[in-house]
């Protein structure tokens, strides 16, 4: 089954505690994205990888970290989480950036509170 | 820069009656828009999407939308609502390079 996957989640951790929460499309798509979900704001961009090693800022980069050593794969890093990190987070992938190709495909989300 | 205005942030209608979600958009070139539409803990699912086609979009679950250039809107329809519509509904705006600008997001509510 085509689908994004993410892991955990569900997250509860304590302030300036590392954590991951991981990516995974098996669509073969080539542009991958987080976002954030917030009451009232709708989902705000986090970071994009137009492909493998390609990644650039969205509209709330900071205190967020990622990398995309493999192409099916787009991890979120947490170097120090703080509570205004607490959201609901959802990665999604599209085959290109336009075009049919633009439609993106969202995970299930993970909620994350930070304490 | 493009954004998107849901001028609703609820909507109550009753089970089998007319459903209208509003939407309008900036955008400086031909934009790409979307409906997707979150379930009560579930992640988000495509509803529609406009690509400078057709102006009237149809999607799944007999939800249909008009694009008007001169009005700026993107309102999305349903002839009749049916109670698995209750959810979140928001329009999207895509800018160049793929980027999602998402509305504020629409909560439907449906009564029997």
């Amino acid at each position: 089954e085509a689908q994004v996957t993410q892991n955990p989640r569900y997250l509860i951790t304590v302030t300036g505690k590392k954590l991951t929460v991981t990516c995974s499309q098996n669509m073969n798509h080539e542009y991958m994205s987080w976002y954030r979900q917030d009451p009232g704001l709708g989902l705000r961009q986090i970071y994009y990888s137009m492909n493998v090693e390609v990644t650039d800022k969205g509209d709330v980069p900071e205190g967020y970290k990622v990398s995309r050593k493999e192409k099916r794969n787009f991890p979120l890093i947490l170097e120090s989480p703080s509570p205004n990190q607490t959201s609901l987070y959802f990665c999604a992938s599209s085959w290109g950036t336009s075009g049919e190709q633009e439609t993106q495909y969202f995970g299930p989300g993970t909620r994350l509170l930070v304490l | 820069a493009q954004s998107v205005t849901q001028l609703d942030s609820h909507v109550s209608v009753s089970e089998g009656t007319p459903v209208l979600l509003r939407c309008n958009y900036s955008s400086s070139y031909s934009p790409s828009l979307f409906w997707y539409v979150q379930h009560p803990n579930k992640g988000l699912q495509l509803l529609l999407k406009y690509t400078s086609a057709a102006t009237l979009v149809k999607g799944i679950n007999g939800f249909e939308a008009e694009f008007k250039k001169s009005e700026t809107s993107f309102h999305l329809t349903k002839p009749s609502a049916h109670m698995s519509d209750a959810a979140e509904y928001f329009c999207v705006v895509s800018e160049y390079g793929n980027k999602l600008v998402f509305g504020a997001g629409t909560i439907l509510r449906v009564k029997s």
